[in-house]
């Protein structure tokens, strides 16, 4: 079955203490992104992948990092996190940069920063 | 860049009327209005999606309309039932911009009472 499998689901942790949430995709897809959902505010994107070794930034990249070593995998490191990263958060892929059609989500993880 | 803003934030509908969601987006270079429906602890899941050489795209009970000239677009639901509520996300996409960023509305929460 094609799916963006995320973990941990839920999440509680303190402040500063390093945490990363995994990413994996079944589709051999090029491009993964990730967001975050607050509300109001709807789905802002964190970070986003072109393709392996090659990240970018969002539109609200502080204090997130990312890595892509492989094509099927994209964590979400909160180096030192802090409760306004407090949020429910989504993976996301796309077949590739240039593909416009169906964003697949993961299903999200909630984190809470205490 | 892009800001795409959503209206209401909030609805709710007695089933079997109809629903509307209306978005606005700020960049005449998006071309590519996708719509997103959120379930209770799951992922966005794309539900319709409408281009900007389109007027109007229709699969059953959902429809889309844009209008270019004015940049809104906008969701309806017809004869809703109680499966339709969820939270509802438009979005604008421009093909071609740097780093392929999808721009999410704030969300319209839609509760169909039966």
């Amino acid at each position: 079955e094609a799916q963006v499998t995320q973990n941990p689901r839920y999440l509680i942790t303190v402040t500063g203490k390093k945490l990363t949430v995994t990413c994996s995709q079944n589709m051999n897809h090029e491009y993964m992104s990730w967001y975050r959902q607050d509300p109001g505010l709807g789905l802002r994107q964190i970070y986003y992948s072109m393709n392996v070794e090659v990240t970018d930034k969002g539109d609200v990249p502080e204090g997130y990092k990312v890595s892509r070593k492989e094509k099927r995998n994209f964590p979400l490191i909160l180096e030192s996190p802090s409760p306004n990263q407090t949020s429910l958060y989504f993976c996301a892929s796309l077949p590739d940069r240039g593909h416009t059609g169906e964003l697949f989500f993961g299903e999200g993880s909630r984190l809470t920063v205490l | 860049g892009e800001n795409v803003e959503q209206h209401p934030s909030t609805l709710s509908v007695q089933e079997g009327d109809s629903a509307v969601i209306k978005c606005t987006y700020s960049d005449s270079a998006s071309n590519y209005f996708p719509w997103y429906k959120q379930e209770l602890g799951k992922g966005p899941q794309l539900i319709i999606d409408i281009r900007s050489n389109v007027g109007e795209k229709k699969d059953q009970r959902i429809a889309v309309t844009l209008n270019k000239t004015a940049k809104h677009f906008s969701l309806h639901i017809t004869e809703t039932q109680p499966e339709d509520s969820a939270v509802y996300f438009c979005a604008a996409w421009a093909i071609g911009a740097a780093g392929n960023k999808l721009t999410f509305g704030g969300g319209t929460r839609v509760l169909v009472k039966p």
